[in-house]
């Protein structure tokens, strides 16, 4: 397609349960992000990659979050062991390499809305 | 630490009339500032940037920003407002020095033009 999708658009599930979010970015586009914006706020940094690495994990709250870009494309954020509190919703972006890329023109998915019951 | 305000959580314009969104930013060194729009039930969309040179930047939909170095201001303005333009506004910034992905969004403002 030609912006950045993401799936699923919405889930719902039961506080402790394992949660997988996909994001599949813009073609040819090397760099991808995730944020998560809870309600009212803006969006809050996650995790950067450059390629299949992640060249920025800081934003990760904690070891439950895990994220991985194994062949430069498609990438997954993974939740272990569910809070109430991670309920937002997870965005992905994407950019080119290039000037573009450097100095933060982001393309954003529609997001993946996460309800923790 | 990186920072961004905007100190409004709601503007209301009427259709025609001049807008403004206000944003200002703490960061070290000299900033890259951007603003995005979110429509309802769309992701965010880049709308313009400012990295270096003229302090008035134009972007998107006839939105343009200017940069107040002195002030570390970036507000958001339009000479005359759409009702289309409603929407809900995130100014950003990113320390040069710093990571490539790591933008620092304000809370949002959300704009209201009424016919």
């Amino acid at each position: 397609g030609a912006g950045v999708s993401q799936t699923p658009s919405n889930k719902v599930t039961e506080k402790g349960k394992y949660v997988e979010l996909r994001c599949d970015p813009i073609s040819g586009h090397t760099a991808l992000y995730w944020y998560r914006q809870s309600l009212g706020q803006g969006p809050e940094f996650l995790i950067y990659f450059q390629g299949t690495g992640a060249a920025d994990d800081s934003g990760l709250p904690n070891d439950r979050f895990f994220a991985v870009r194994p062949e430069g494309s498609v990438s997954t954020l993974k939740i272990q062991r569910t809070e109430r509190g991670d309920s937002a919703v997870y965005l992905c972006a994407s950019s080119p390499t290039g000037r573009a890329g450097l100095t933060g023109e982001l393309f954003f998915g529609e997001g993946s809305r996460l309800t923790v019951l | 630490a990186q920072s961004v305000a905007q100190p409004e959580d709601q503007v209301n314009v009427a259709e025609g009339n001049p807008l403004t969104v206000k944003c200002t930013y703490s960061v070290s060194g000299n900033p890259y500032l951007f603003w995005y729009v979110q429509y309802p039930n769309r992701g965010l969309q880049f709308l313009l940037k400012y990295i270096t040179g003229d302090n008035l930047v134009k972007g998107s939909y006839g939105f343009e920003a200017e940069f107040n170095k002195s002030q570390t201001s970036f507000h958001l303005k339009k000479p005359s407002a759409l009702v289309s333009d409603s929407a809900l506004y995130f100014c950003a910034v990113r320390d040069p020095g710093g990571s490539q992905g790591n933008l620092i969004f304000g809370k949002g403002t959300k704009l209201s033009v009424k016919p």
